[in-house]
């Protein structure tokens, strides 16, 4: 079983809701990710949170905000999605970048979200 | 140029065979890759990561890096139909940055 925890993991939307999806890891990883991925689609990856500090942010939407309140969890805040944002959104988490192993990313089970 | 390229397949192998699943990547600074494998409807697993040049295995899998010819492969030995699944070939650019090449299903027939 994955130690990266999504909640919820299936969620549905209007294009006027504010929702959020919310995910932990226990790993004692200093770095959290956001990946989005379509169907049949490979991850894109969102965002990417070094020390709980947003360090990458691949040109997302502002209606995508995401939040790191401490080391262990991570958020995306949704406000005004489209139906076209629907996918399955991945959280990871991976140690610091000093060793190459370190790189290694672990995947939760993700959130199916649907917006309508 | 995609930084990372997987052919889509899909691949089909007869139940035993060896499965061969290839990448490139284009980022000559890449020094970690990953093999993921993704069942549908399900998040990518971590199957093998590698970062030096040549072999490495683990049970029946093994993965190749080849950092002069920029590619990276997976040998699935004994292949399974439980194997039936996506591969996803994974490099890290600049940091943190994990990117990820298209996938290839894999099919294993009985």
């Amino acid at each position: 079983d994955t130690e990266v925890t999504q909640t919820p993991k299936h969620l549905v939307m209007g294009m006027t809701n504010k929702k959020s999806l919310k995910c932990e890891q226990h790993m004692g990883h200093r770095a959290m990710y956001w990946y989005k991925q379509k169907a049949k689609k490979p991850p894109e990856l969102m965002f990417v949170y070094s020390y709980e500090k947003l360090s990458i942010n691949e040109s997302v939407p502002s209606r995508f905000s995401p939040e790191c309140p401490n080391s262990s969890l991570l958020n995306l805040h949704l406000h005004a999605l489209q139906p076209e944002d629907s996918a399955l959104y991945l959280c990871a988490s991976s140690q610091t970048k000093g060793e190459s192993s370190g790189n290694t990313i672990y995947f939760g089970e993700g959130s199916w979200l649907t917006v309508v | 140029q995609k930084e990372v390229e997987q052919n889509s397949g899909p691949l089909s192998v007869p139940e035993g065979a060896i499965a061969s699943l290839n990448c490139t990547y284009s980022d000559r600074g890449s020094q970690s890759f990953f093999w993921y494998r993704q069942y549908s409807g399900k998040s990518p697993e971590l199957i093998m990561f590698i970062y030096s040049n040549g072999d490495k295995e683990d049970g029946r899998f093994t993965a190749q890096l080849n950092k002069a010819s920029q590619y990276v492969s997976l040998l699935i030995r004994d292949s399974q139909p439980s194997d039936s699944a996506t591969y996803l070939c994974a490099g890290v650019t600049g940091g943190f940055k994990t990117i990820f090449g298209a996938g290839t299903r894999l099919f294993v027939k009985a």
